[in-house]
């Protein structure tokens, strides 16, 4: 059975700190996606990467970074957390190829508070 | 404008009925297209791809229009446990690294009751 793991369900952080979010895959997959989802809002692209050390902004990348020195994982960094930033934060994984089913799987997300 | 836009409802429909959902698009070079189902508090999971020859899975039937940059859904015979976000999909090619980015639309809701 495919999976993306990540690292924490739930998780309550402070206005100003550091926080990870970590994400694996073990498909095998080049693309990696990190996405945030609001009400009303829906998902929101915030960084994707389709290779080792490569990454690209999406849509609302501003306060956010990321890491990908493995494959398999990839990272997300709030720099320095705000209440702005709670949300439920979806990682994703998909092939890059055009012939194969491109659908893009997901881990099942970590809530995040920042208070 | 939204890249792929979609009917938020919520639909509110009896069992037995059939509903259908429909959501646009606006990159004419996306290659791939699903439709994903949500439910509360959970991640998106697949529930079925979309070709231009229309597909089926039981109760549920996708098309697409490439044409018109248009695709929908209809769920026949719903069933209680159909309620959930219903999410359209579509896959443009982003120009870096050759991938296909998964856009979503914000989603729409269904109400399936007794």
């Amino acid at each position: 059975d495919v999976k993306v793991t990540q690292s924490s369900r739930y998780l309550v952080k402070r206005t100003g700190e550091k926080v990870f979010l970590e994400c694996v895959q073990d498909m095998d997959h080049e693309n990696m996606f990190w996405y945030r989802q609001d009400p009303g809002l829906g998902l929101r692209l915030i960084y994707f990467s389709y290779d080792v050390k490569m990454k690209e902004k999406g849509d609302i990348p501003e306060g956010y970074s990321v890491s990908r020195e493995k494959k398999e994982r990839f990272s997300l960094i709030l720099e320095s957390a705000s209440t702005n930033q709670t949300s439920m934060y979806l990682c994703a994984s998909s092939s890059p190829r055009v012939d194969a089913n491109t659908e893009a799987f997901f881990g099942q997300g970590t809530r995040l508070t920042v208070v | 404008r939204k890249e792929v836009e979609q009917d938020p409802g919520p639909f509110n429909v009896p069992e037995g009925a059939t509903v259908a959902f429909n959501c646009t698009y606006s990159n004419s070079a996306s290659q791939s297209f699903f439709w994903y189902r949500q439910d509360c508090r959970k991640e998106p999971k697949l529930l079925m791809s979309v070709y231009s020859s229309g597909n089926e899975d039981g109760r549920f039937t996708a098309q697409l229009n490439r044409a018109s940059q248009y695709i929908s859904l209809l769920i026949r015979d719903s069933k209680l446990s159909d309620s959930a976000t219903y999410l359209c999909v579509v896959n443009p090619l982003h120009a870096s690294g050759g991938s296909y980015i998964p856009t979503f639309g914000r989603g729409t809701s269904l109400i399936v009751h007794p």
